[in-house]
């Protein structure tokens, strides 16, 4: 089946620097990948909806300046965690679809990255 | 908005015991309804589906059947194995919306 990766699993951080987290298809074309962020013993909220060569939508009271994402090809789409704060210590996860827009039952999703933020 | 809710965990069973998770859910429309199961050190994978009411979703022993008139999609396996122990999300998607998960119910098989 369809595997996606992300790398790093976890991290860890200083206040203020700045992290990078990658997701990638191994063995299909993600026309649109999403990124989510899950609290302990929460759900996982979804942060951003990306399309592969255009700008990603992001949900509401998610500020796309401090989580910048880019999807620069069909296999990889990044997560920029800028200026972290211990506040944004979390559980990213993403998932990917091959097929455009949100209607598809079928997302493949990722192991997930924990960040910490000290 | 839509929301869905599930039985806090952890559930913790021994080997070939009968399993329910519980999940109902909110919604304005007539949602497809999900669970998925997250293995660990691995991602959520979809475990099955039911798109209507009275429709019956079904994957390795595992079945949920969508209740409009109680507003639930619980999950049932009759016979549980220790390779059955994950985290397990129920989540619904109304069309053309985004996905939205219950917080997660963690299964724990003993032999």
């Amino acid at each position: 089946g369809a595997v996606v990766s992300q790398h790093p699993s976890w991290v860890i951080c200083k206040s203020g620097t700045s992290v990078k987290i990658e997701c990638r298809s191994l063995d299909f074309q993600a026309t649109t990948m999403f990124w989510y962020r899950q609290f302990p013993k929460q759900s996982l909220m979804l942060m951003a909806t990306s399309n592969e060569g255009s700008k990603a939508t992001y949900e509401q009271g998610v500020e796309k300046d401090k989580f910048l994402i880019n999807h620069a090809s069909l296999t990889l789409s990044t997560l920029t965690v800028t200026s972290a704060h211990p506040e944004d210590s979390s559980f990213y996860i993403c998932s990917a679809t091959g097929l455009a827009g949100i209607s598809t039952d079928t997302q493949y999703f990722g192991p997930g990255t924990r960040l910490t933020v000290l | 908005g839509d929301s869905v809710t599930q039985m806090e965990g952890p559930v913790t069973l021994s080997e070939e015991a009968f399993l329910t998770i519980n999940c109902t859910y909110t919604a304005t429309g007539y949602p497809s309804l999900f669970w998925y199961v997250q293995y660990p050190g691995e991602g959520l994978q979809l475990l099955l589906k039911a798109t209507k009411a009275d429709d019956k979703g079904s994957n390795k022993g595992f079945e949920a059947t969508y209740r409009k008139e109680t507003t639930s999609f619980h999950l049932e396996k009759g016979s549980v194995q220790v390779s059955d122990s994950a985290v397990y999300f129920c989540a619904l998607r109304e069309a053309f919306q985004k996905l939205v998960f219950g917080t997660g119910t963690r299964l724990l098989v003993s032999p």
